[in-house]
């Protein structure tokens, strides 16, 4: 079964503290990873999409890596409004169905 | 990038009724697809909508319950039937693009619902 998993739940950071999140995935015929942002209330925005091992793309302080079975979402010196819950999906099938994780709460603080 | 817009964004209904939720994108799309998000959970793919034929419905979803009407190729509705507070979530759209970097899935502000 097709399955995307998501660590750690929840991350806590200092203000330009780095770090980075997990996203292990196991999709039979992996079409792309997505990365999306999600505020409260909002629906998810989307950051990268990742097609290969090795593929790697950055977007201000944000950089998706991938491997053959996980990807990474690295945020150097975050900011306060970098704070919002981070969703990874991949994508499988002849159509665009995307299979999302749990998400990983991050909280940015001060 | 594609703009999506729904409506309501929000309502409280009464449990046995039924809720229409629109969609509506800024530029012609071939495949449109409606989400679930339960309280405190992920997104959960719903159905996919292709204009003029009938939508593909995942696994424990059902068309009875989640009836879906694609009429062109800028719109959608999907309606959800004789509610139960279980359907108490929210509801989002999305479309997918494509540009020089490759694919992406955009999504709507999102319909939150909530059945008393």
């Amino acid at each position: 079964e097709d399955q995307v998993t998501q660590s750690p739940e929840a991350l806590r950071l200092q203000e330009g503290e780095s770090s980075s999140l997990n996203c292990s995935y196991t999709v039979s015929g992996l079409r792309g990873l997505f990365w999306y942002r999600q505020d409260p209330g909002k629906g998810p925005e989307f950051l990268f999409t990742l097609y290969s091992a090795g593929e790697e793309k950055e977007k201000e302080r944000l950089k998706a890596t991938l491997t053959k079975k996980e990807s990474f979402l690295h945020i150097t010196a975050p900011k306060p409004e970098d704070s919002a819950t981070y969703l990874c999906a991949g994508s499988s099938g002849g159509y665009n169905k995307l299979i999302f994780g749990a998400g990983t709460r991050l909280a940015v603080h001060p | 990038s594609a703009v999506i817009s729904q409506k309501p964004s929000r309502d409280i209904c009464q449990r046995g009724t039924s809720l229409t939720i629109q969609c509506q994108v800024d530029s012609q799309v071939t495949m449109m697809f409606w989400y679930r998000q339960q309280p405190g959970q992920s997104l959960t793919l719903i159905a996919t909508a292709n204009q003029g034929s009938e939508a593909t419905y995942e696994s424990g979803f059902v068309i009875d319950k989640f009836p879906i009407s694609r009429p062109n190729l800028t719109f959608s509705t999907l309606t959800v039937s004789n509610m139960s507070p279980e359907d108490s979530s929210i509801y989002l759209c999305s479309v997918e693009g494509h540009n020089q970097a490759g694919r992406e899935q955009f999504f709507g502000p999102g319909t939150r619902l909530t059945v008393l």
